[in-house]
């Protein structure tokens, strides 16, 4: 149980485009979502928490215009960056959590690679 | 959430026991303590969580001190595979979304060796 998956696992881009990332809770219902991002040789950053059906909250020094996240359902939120840039390339996670009586552990996607040309 | 201290790496022996000490020693009463760990390129994954009490499950061990200030998260018999970074992250629970963030520090990259 608690798989989160993320789709495309890896996207290639042109300067200036934009990229749609997918994050889904296969097996429950994820109240919170998170997306993180994670530079080489870096730990994960925290970019912005979303709930379902309300506006996300974004990080201090997170463009909300450029990192546009949608979580319009308990299964599914999405990220995109808009007219991505080569500064833009990193490893990009998304978790989710649910809640319940005796756990709200945190359980991440595999990870999304994108390159910006 | 209360800051943690990591060595930045270990190295183990196939086979034995790998133990992977964190300190958090602001922690308050309401946090746990969390490990993870990320395997390169991948997505983080859980591995336990507690509060005061030891716990255990089928991946690892936390042994947590009696003042809480720090923790050892033991894999028993650790393999190839166990290498990876193991972040040990302190925060509250509650209810509302703004108190699940995970706050992420550089982690300890244990290494285990054949």
């Amino acid at each position: 149980g608690a798989v989160v998956s993320q789709h495309p696992s890896w996207v290639i881009c042109k300067s200036g485009t934009s990229v749609k990332i997918e994050c889904r809770s296969l097996d429950f219902q994820a109240t919170t979502m998170f997306w993180y991002r994670q530079f080489p040789k870096q730990s994960l950053m925290l970019m912005a928490t979303s709930n379902e059906g309300s506006k996300a909250t974004y990080e201090q020094g997170v463009e909300k215009d450029k990192f546009l996240i949608n979580h319009a359902s308990l299964t599914l939120s999405t990220l995109t960056v808009t007219s991505a840039h080569p500064e833009d390339s990193s490893f990009y996670i998304c978790s989710a959590g649910r809640t319940s009586v005796s756990t709200d552990t945190q359980y991440f996607g595999p990870g999304t690679r994108l390159t910006v040309l | 959430d209360a800051k943690t201290t990591q060595p930045p790496s270990m190295d183990c022996a196939e086979g034995r026991a790998a133990n992977l000490p964190c300190n958090h020693s602001t922690i308050s009463g309401n946090e746990y303590v969390y490990w993870y760990r990320q395997i390169h390129s991948q997505g983080p994954q859980y591995i336990i969580h507690g509060l005061k009490n030891n716990e255990t499950n089928e991946m690892a061990s936390l042994i947590i001190t009696e003042d809480r200030k720090s923790s050892t998260l033991i894999l028993p018999h650790a393999t190839l595979r166990d290498t990876a970074v193991y972040y040990c992250i302190v925060r509250s629970r509650g209810p509302s979304g703004s108190n699940y963030k995970l706050t992420f520090g550089k982690g300890t990259l244990l290494t285990v060796n054949p």
